[in-house]
């Protein structure tokens, strides 16, 4: 089953600036099935970014994935006061179960 | 635009069952997966199992030996069984379209194991 080791446990930033979330996965990930949620506290998860790079309908192009095999990035070109949140990556496929990150807390400096 | 709503009892007792429904609006259930998810307070994400609009279902392995998910099409409702269940069992208890990526979510519902 595969681990996926999100890092770091916290980053600290301001709005404008740049934040990039690690996930590495502890053996590839087939077909860069992997996917990037959003949450904020008291809600439910939303999701952000499939397949590594794709992003969800609605979701602003300041959000934007990459990566593949074990390593892989979510990127937020430049900080809202709303992206403050818990971001969770997922890795999916035939290599069931799904299994989650164990999350990023992404707080205002 | 698709929502999904969990509903249940949010107290069971320690040994029991936890039944859960989630109410699927605004789009059909045909030709897709349906995710239930959990969160134990204060913690990560923990996928619990899909039903294909066929009835077709797979379980985490972790989980597998006491839950079932099943699916009334006609009704617009997919189901969580959960058999003897721990205190470690309490948490929110997501559903969500998709057995891979997942989206939309409901909101969730706490569910609390107690006596």
């Amino acid at each position: 089953e595969i681990v996926l080791t999100q890092s770091p446990g916290t980053l600290s930033l301001s709005p404008g600036e740049r934040a990039t979330l690690s996930c590495r996965a502890s053996q590839s990930v087939s077909s860069n099935y992997i996917a990037w949620y959003q949450q904020k506290p008291g809600q439910a998860p939303r999701l952000l970014i499939s397949d590594a790079s794709s992003r969800a309908p609605g979701i602003a192009d300041r959000f934007s994935g990459s990566g593949s095999g074990t390593d892989f990035t979510l990127t937020i070109s430049r900080l809202e006061p709303e992206d403050f949140a818990v971001y969770y990556c997922q890795q999916y496929g035939s290599s069931l179960p799904n299994i989650f990150g164990q999350g990023t807390k992404l707080e205002i400096k | 635009q698709v929502q999904l709503q969990e509903s249940g009892p949010g107290l069971v007792k320690p040994s029991e069952t936890l039944s859960l429904t989630c109410t699927v609006s605004g789009g059909s259930m045909s030709n897709n997966y349906w995710s239930w998810i959990r969160q134990p307070p204060g913690k990560g994400l923990e996928w619990i199992g899909y039903v294909y609009h066929s009835g077709a279902s797979y379980y985490n392995p972790s989980l597998e030996s006491r839950v079932s998910i099943s699916v009334d099409t006609s009704k617009n409702q997919f189901s969580l069984n959960l058999r003897s269940v721990t205190a470690a069992d309490t948490a929110v208890y997501f559903c969500a379209r998709g057995g891979w990526s997942l989206g939309p979510w409901g909101r969730g519902t706490l569910v609390t194991v107690s006596s």
